[in-house]
């Protein structure tokens, strides 16, 4: 039973460019959420997909989307990078959205900006 | 949500038990307990989580105070492979309530 995927595991773009991050969930989960995690900090919220809706956003610009497909996986899209983009970013699954349900991660993917 | 509070570092001996506190003192009755542990280089592992009854899996155990203003995250017999970044997070339900906030965790060192 795959666990979360993420793809691709590393990435190096410049200044002013579009990236975009894929996650498949953990079977049976249909809930993803995204998360930046710079070095040497906790992950930080960006926003969560239920339904091929964006449900709730932490505080990331505009510049930060994201899409949910029908069979439950998801990009991240950002676009104009700055170098603090520099991050590793996490895909989390959940079966749903409740408080009781755990969210399970990916190991990221590692976004560098020159 | 309510805040967390964690010691940043902690020491371990190799086949002791680990014990990792947490204060949430402002914790609210529908926020769940739930704890995470990152090693280097790869994503948050999910370990457990409850709302106010002590809880235990293959991994760990959960140990909540009666007034839910503490908790502990017990390791029976810590190996080196337990070296690690745990995370003590509290969350609510509800609609808004969806995100995992994580602060600066506590950094456990398991020894020889």
């Amino acid at each position: 039973d795959a666990g979360v995927t993420q793809s691709p595991t590393h990435l190096i773009k410049t200044r002013g460019q579009q990236v975009t991050l894929r996650c498949s969930p953990k079977s049976g989960h249909d809930t993803v959420s995204w998360y930046q995690q710079a070095l040497g900090q906790g992950p930080q919220f960006i926003f969560q997909y239920y339904e091929e809706e964006e449900r709730q956003r932490g505080n990331f610009p505009d510049r930060f989307s994201g899409h949910q497909f029908p069979n439950y996986s998801s990009e991240l899209n950002v676009n104009a990078l700055l170098l603090g983009d520099s991050a590793l970013y996490l895909c989390a699954s959940s079966l749903s959205q409740g408080a009781n349900q755990p969210q399970h991660f990916g190991d990221g993917t590692r976004l560098s900006i020159l | 949500d309510a805040k967390t509070t964690q010691p940043p570092s902690m020491d371990c001996a190799e086949g002791r038990a680990a014990n990792l506190p947490c204060n949430h003192s402002t914790i609210s009755g529908n926020e769940y307990v739930y704890w995470y542990r990152q090693i280097h280089s790869q994503g948050p592992q999910y370990i457990i989580h409850g709302l106010k009854n002590n809880e235990t899996n293959e991994m760990a155990s959960l140990i909540i105070t009666e007034d839910r203003k503490s908790s502990t995250l017990i390791l029976p017999h810590a190996t080196l492979r337990d070296t690690a970044v745990y995370y003590c997070i509290v969350r609510a339900a509800g609609d808004n309530n969806n995100d995992m906030r994580f602060g600066a965790g506590t950094r456990l060192t398991v020894k020889p």
